[in-house]
């Protein structure tokens, strides 16, 4: 069973970099066979995609989010990263990283991280 | 800017059929979409139910079934239980290599 379990500073200063990892166990992110995503809930808002990510380092991002988000990954780890520069409130959310579904079904996501909040303040 | 609409709110007595929709705000959605739905409650993470229109995810009971009903993705739950009360979101893909979620349904069982 895939698990996600993503981490990171629950409080980020405006217009600083916010950083998460998440940590994949259950399934290598280096396989061929899966797209990675993130995910992002404000507090009492709806869910809002942020990006993903291939092993190869294809990426598609919201475009919305495109001029702020960078994502990685570290294959050593098994983990996936996202950062997000020049944060205001607005980013305040539980942001959640997913795995995709197999490369023949790509197009949802099949498991999810509890996620984790993230505020943003000055 | 791509909408995807969801009704904002809906009840269902238990054991009643309730029916969801996710359109979109310039088409009409079809399975070219790849509609998804999850189920939310508060504090926990989506669950998977619906993928590719009508593929139920593992474990998802068969009270959960998806279609494409005129120009909308569906959602139907048939033999609502007082633990079905959730909010669902519809994702969509764009086929610019991009998703967009609809802004969820709250579901009411009562």
């Amino acid at each position: 069973q895939v698990q996600l379990q993503e981490s990171g500073p629950g409080l980020v200063k405006t217009s600083e970099t916010l950083s998460l990892t998440c940590s994949v166990s259950g399934e290598s992110i280096s396989s061929s066979s899966y797209y990675w995503g993130w995910v992002r809930q404000p507090p009492g808002k709806g869910l809002e995609w942020i990006g993903t990510i291939y092993y190869s380092g294809n990426t598609y991002f919201n475009p919305s989010l495109k001029s702020r988000v960078t994502f990685s990954v570290d294959p050593s780890k098994n983990q996936l990263s996202l950062k997000l520069t020049s944060v205001t409130a607005a980013d305040t959310a539980v942001y959640h990283c997913a795995r995709h579904g197999s490369i023949m079904d790509l197009y949802y996501f099949r498991f999810w991280g509890q996620g984790t909040l993230v505020t943003v303040s000055s | 800017q791509t909408v995807v609409t969801q009704e904002p709110s809906f009840s269902v007595s238990p054991g009643g059929t309730v029916t969801l929709t996710c359109g979109l705000s310039f088409a009409s959605v079809s399975t070219n979409y790849y509609p998804s739905w999850y189920q939310q409650t508060p504090g926990q993470a989506p669950r998977t139910l619906i993928y590719s229109t009508n593929r139920r995810s593992s474990g998802v009971p068969d009270r959960f079934s998806g279609s494409i009903l005129g120009n909308k993705a569906a959602l139907t739950i048939t033999g609502a239980q007082a633990h079905d009360e959730s909010h669902y979101y519809c994702m969509l893909y764009m086929h610019s290599g991009s998703w967009v979620f609809g802004g969820g349904t709250k579901l009411t069982v009562l």
